[in-house]
């Protein structure tokens, strides 16, 4: 069982190149979200799914693009990096019938826009 | 829409003491509640959560917190801390339909020898 998975770990990019963050969970988890953490201001919700072909928008979603065809993947789409978007990106996943409500956490995925 | 605030951004404490760490949310529905610790380049480790039931909670690494209703919040607490403690701690609430969750802002705790 390995969890929340993202890949990749660490990437560069330069302005208006684009290219899609992945994220995979192995727990059937039905919820799936992505956050970006910046500093001085914590977790902040882009997109999320609660379910196959069901997503929507967060908090900032400007700037990036989401689908969930599959229960296990849920990747995240910049179709064209801009500097702003230099970032800590954090895909989360959890249970719909949890009545906790407990969000499982990736390792992150590090990006910079030059 | 709900909110979390942590009023301290920075807190330092001297390795033994004790450490509160304030958070206070904003939600009209009955609260579900988290604390989670990052180290330095880590991703987010869970310590504790909240749901329903007793209002003190105990978590790992020898952490708890308190929720109060009246008071909207949900403080951290620790009785000695050590210097592994140091990190930064985030609280945050399950949102509508509580498939994700809102952050608060984070604080980060120093701790001096």
């Amino acid at each position: 069982n390995a969890g929340v998975t993202q890949t990749p770990k660490f990437q560069v990019l330069k302005t208006g190149q684009s290219m899609t963050l992945q994220c995979a969970q192995d727990m059937n988890h039905e919820y799936m979200s992505w956050y970006r953490q910046d500093p001085g201001m914590g977790l902040r919700l882009i997109h999320y799914s609660v379910g196959a072909g069901i997503t929507d928008q967060g908090e900032v979603p400007n700037g990036y693009n989401v689908s969930r065809s599959t229960t296990e993947d849920f990747p995240l789409r910049l179709l064209s990096a801009a500097p702003s978007q230099t970032s800590v990106y954090f895909c989360a996943s959890s249970y719909s019938w949890d009545v906790s409500y407990e969000q499982y956490f990736g390792p992150g995925t590090r990006l910079t826009v030059t | 829409a709900q909110s979390v605030t942590q009023p301290d951004i920075h807190i330092t404490v001297s390795e033994g003491a004790s450490l509160e760490l304030r958070c206070n949310y904003s939600y009209g529905a009955t609260p579900y509640l988290f604390w989670y610790v990052q180290s330095p380049g880590q991703g987010l480790q869970l310590l504790l959560k909240y749901f329903s039931g007793d209002t003190l909670v105990q978590g790992i690494k020898g952490f708890e917190a308190e929720f109060k209703r009246s008071q909207s919040s949900f403080n951290l607490r620790k009785p000695s801390v050590h210097w592994s403690d140091a990190a930064e701690y985030f609280c945050a609430v399950a949102g509508s339909g509580y498939s994700t969750l809102t952050f608060g802002k984070g604080t980060m705790l120093l701790v001096s020898p």
